[in-house]
């Protein structure tokens, strides 16, 4: 596609839920990024991958937090056993190879 | 710990003027620094990259990075009401990007 695309774009889930957020990112695009931003914060590192191998989760939370990006394009970012801590805007960014980085338009999770 | 650090702001500045905006970072070993403009409830869209030491024009912007004291700033000459946005500096000290908290630009007419 011509850019980075999200789904869904409002996700609402009772607490003790899973969720699957999905990132498709632009075609060709080598690096892909997950982020979570806060209302009036910049954009927090969770984890990204270049090809289909996570290059760095350091950034994810706690092992309730996963992600996987099996064939070097789509992106699922899972979080098992939401809480309401978890409810923010999370952001998928891609990128051709660690440089320019182009971000989608976000998934807002809200956790009940 | 990887950080960067930008003035929260608001930074106002009346219509036509430069807005000047700073951002400081912490791993000397950086080598790749961008700026995205964020409108309230949008997604950063990427507006400046700058790699080398030195000023870096498009348009009406004007990125300066010096490595040597390790911070990066944007200039917007002419400011527009439109251009009030929160700015986001990012820094690639490695292959991912680490954010700023942003500075809220405020343009008055």
């Amino acid at each position: 596609g011509a850019g980075v695309s999200q789904s869904p774009r409002y996700k609402v889930t009772k607490r003790g839920q899973d969720v699957a957020l999905r990132c498709d990112p632009i075609s060709g695009h080598v690096s892909l990024y997950w982020y979570r931003q806060a209302l009036g914060q910049g954009p927090e590192f969770l984890t990204y991958f270049n090809y289909e191998a996570q290059q760095d989760k350091s950034g994810l939370p706690n092992d309730r937090f996963s992600a996987e990006r099996p064939e070097g394009s789509i992106s699922t970012l899972t979080i098992q056993r939401t809480e309401q801590r978890d409810s923010a805007m999370y952001r998928c960014a891609s990128s051709l190879w660690s440089n320019e980085a182009f971000f989608g338009q976000g998934t807002r999770l809200t956790v009940v | 710990q990887k950080e960067v650090e930008q003035n929260s702001g608001p930074l106002s500045v009346p219509e036509g003027a430069i807005a000047s905006l700073n951002c400081t970072y912490s791993d000397r070993g950086s080598q790749s620094f961008f700026w995205y403009r964020q409108y309230s409830g949008k997604s950063p869209e990427l507006i400046m990259s700058i790699y080398s030491n030195g000023d870096k024009e498009d348009g009406r912007f004007t990125a300066q990075l010096n490595k040597a004291s390790q911070y990066v700033s944007l200039l917007i000459r002419d400011s527009q009401p439109s251009d009030s946005a929160t700015y986001l500096c990012a820094v690639l000290p490695g292959q991912n990007f680490v954010f700023g908290p942003g500075t809220r630009l405020s343009v008055l007419p």
